[in-house]
């Protein structure tokens, strides 16, 4: 595709149901970041992927959290047993992530508004 | 760690006239990258600018300049003949720079935001 998609736009559930959140990235791109934003505290970064690995997870809050992709392009975000601190805009993004200049942008997606209730 | 900050949390201009959005912030490297996103109520943030802090040059895209002072950690946005449109959040961000075989590990550590409002 043209650009970063995610889905679901819009995901309301209920506390301590699990959730999954789907980044899709632009074609080509090896790097994949999962960002939070939330009005408490800003937009912060959860998880880096290269490939399929993620040599950096640092940003996952809790172990409720975790994250995978596959086949070196879709990348999925699990919630598990959602709390209300959960609510957030949750922002994928992807790169090429070689060398300098354009080549290393990170492009976002639309992101994935979720409510827990 | 490296921190961002935005000390306007809201930020107001008449359309075609000029504004400023500030930005600061800290570090120990030497090599890395800034940014200006702007984030419209649609949520897609969109890469307004960049600077590389190797460049002394300051970065211009048409209407959006900085004003990069890396002695200050300061990394000012300067928004000249607003349009209705440039109404949104805009954010700071920082990144550090390219490492060993030309990779560029490059998480975003983002400022708070600034939202800007622009009146007809």
């Amino acid at each position: 595709g043209a650009g970063v998609s995610q889905s679901p736009s819009n995901k309301v559930t209920e506390k301590g149901k699990d959730v999954e959140l789907r980044c899709d990235p632009i074609s080509g791109h090896t790097a994949l970041y999962w960002y939070r934003q939330s009005l408490g505290q800003g937009l912060e970064f959860l998880i880096y992927f290269q490939g399929n690995s993620a040599p950096d997870k640092s940003g996952l809050p809790s172990d409720r959290f975790s994250a995978e992709r596959t086949g070196g392009s879709v990348s999925t975000l699990t919630i598990q047993r959602t709390q209300q601190e959960d609510s957030a805009v949750y922002l994928c993004a992807s790169s090429r992530n070689q060398g300098r200049g354009r080549r290393n942008e990170q492009y976002f997606g639309p992101g994935t508004r979720l409510t827990v209730t | 760690a490296q921190t961002v900050t935005q000390s306007q949390p809201e930020m107001s201009v008449q359309e075609a006239e000029t504004v400023t959005l500030s930005c600061t912030y800290d570090t120990s490297e030497s090599d890395y990258y800034l940014f200006w996103y702007k984030q419209p109520p649609s949520r897609q943030m969109i890469l307004v600018i960049r600077q590389e802090a190797y460049k002394q040059q300051n970065a211009t895209e048409n209407r959006f300049s900085v004003n990069f002072q890396k002695a200050a950690k300061s990394f000012s946005l300067k928004i000249s003949d607003s349009q209705l449109g440039d109404a949104a959040m805009y954010f700071c961000a920082y990144r550090s720079g390219v490492g060993a075989g030309g990779t560029s590990y490059g998480k975003l550590t983002f400022g708070q935001g600034t939202i800007l409002t622009v009146h007809p």
